[in-house]
C-alpha cells in the first residue's frame, strides 16, 4: 500500500482565496483524521470521521474551515476564505477502528503559506 | 480530559549515548500510549504502541518504552543514539476502546532530538 497520499504537498496562496487540502487513506481503513501542526499550538486534532460520516469537529478552528468524506477513499479539508493565521502543516491520517482502538498511519502533509 | 505532556521541548546527545524522552499522561481509563517520530518535512512515523500486556515495549529502529501506571509516564529510551535518529518525537495517549466520540488521540508538545557527532 502507497500509505495515506496527501495532496498537494506545498501550497502558496494569497488571503481571502479558496484553499482545499486533499487525502486518500489508506485501503481499508475506517477512521480518517485533519490535524493542523503550528509551531504555536503543536499537533491539533481538527476532525474525524468514521465510516465518512464526521463523528468531532470540534477542534475545526471556525466556520471558514469544512470537511467533507464523500466516500471512504477520498477528503477534502476546505478553508474558504483563507488567512494568513492558518498557515501551517495540514496532515491526514487514516486508522482501521473496530472496538480496539489501533494506531493512526500519516500522510506527508501539506505545508499551506498565505501570504 | 486526556492530556499528555512532555516536559523536554528539545534535547541534545552525542552519538552513541543513551536517551531516553519523557511522557506523562493525564487519562481516566486504560490508555493507549504511542510514541512517533518525525524527520524533517514528513509526516508522523509510529515507533511503538502499548495497549496491555507487558509493560515494557519493543519498537522499530531499537526503541522501547516503559509504561509506569504508578507514575503515569511512558518514557521512551534508546541505549545508543544514531546521528539519524535527530527527528522530533511525539507521545499519544488515546481510549483501548472505542466510546461513541472518545476516540481520537492526544499528542504531546514534542521533544526535538539534536545528535551531535
Amino acid at each position: 500500500d502507497a500509505g495515506v497520499i496527501q495532496s498537494p504537498r506545498h501550497e502558496v496562496t494569497e488571503m481571502g482565496q479558496e484553499v482545499t487540502l486533499r487525502c486518500k487513506p489508506i485501503s481499508g481503513h475506517n477512521s480518517l483524521f485533519w490535524y493542523r501542526q503550528t509551531m504555536m499550538r503543536g499537533l491539533e486534532l481538527l476532525i474525524y470521521f468514521n465510516n465518512n460520516v464526521p463523528i468531532d469537529d470540534s477542534g475545526m478552528p471556525e466556520d471558514r474551515f469544512s470537511a467533507k468524506m464523500p466516500n471512504a477513499s477520498f477528503s477534502t479539508l476546505k478553508i474558504q476564505p483563507s488567512e494568513p493565521r492558518d498557515s501551517a502543516v495540514y496532515f491526514c491520517a487514516s486508522s482501521f477502528r473496530q472496538g480496539r482502538n489501533t494506531e493512526a498511519f500519516f500522510g506527508q502533509g501539506t505545508r499551506l503559506t498565505v501570504v | 480530559a486526556q492530556s499528555v505532556t512532555q516536559p523536554d521541548i528539545h534535547i541534545t546527545v552525542s552519538e552513541g549515548a543513551s536517551l531516553e524522552l519523557r511522557c506523562n499522561y493525564s487519562y481516566g481509563a486504560t490508555p493507549y500510549l504511542f510514541w512517533y517520530v518525525q524527520s524533517p518535512g514528513q509526516g508522523l512515523q509510529l515507533l511503538l504502541k502499548y495497549f496491555s500486556g507487558d509493560t515494557l515495549v519493543q519498537g522499530i529502529k531499537g526503541f522501547e518504552a516503559e509504561f509506569k501506571r504508578s507514575q503515569s509516564s511512558f518514557n521512551l529510551r534508546k541505549p545508543s543514539v544514531h546521528w539519524s535518529d535527530a527527528a522530533e518525537y511525539f507521545c499519544a495517549v488515546g481510549p483501548s476502546y472505542l466510546t461513541g466520540t472518545a476516540s481520537k488521540l492526544t499528542f504531546g508538545t514534542g521533544t526535538r532530538l539534536q545528535v551531535t557527532l
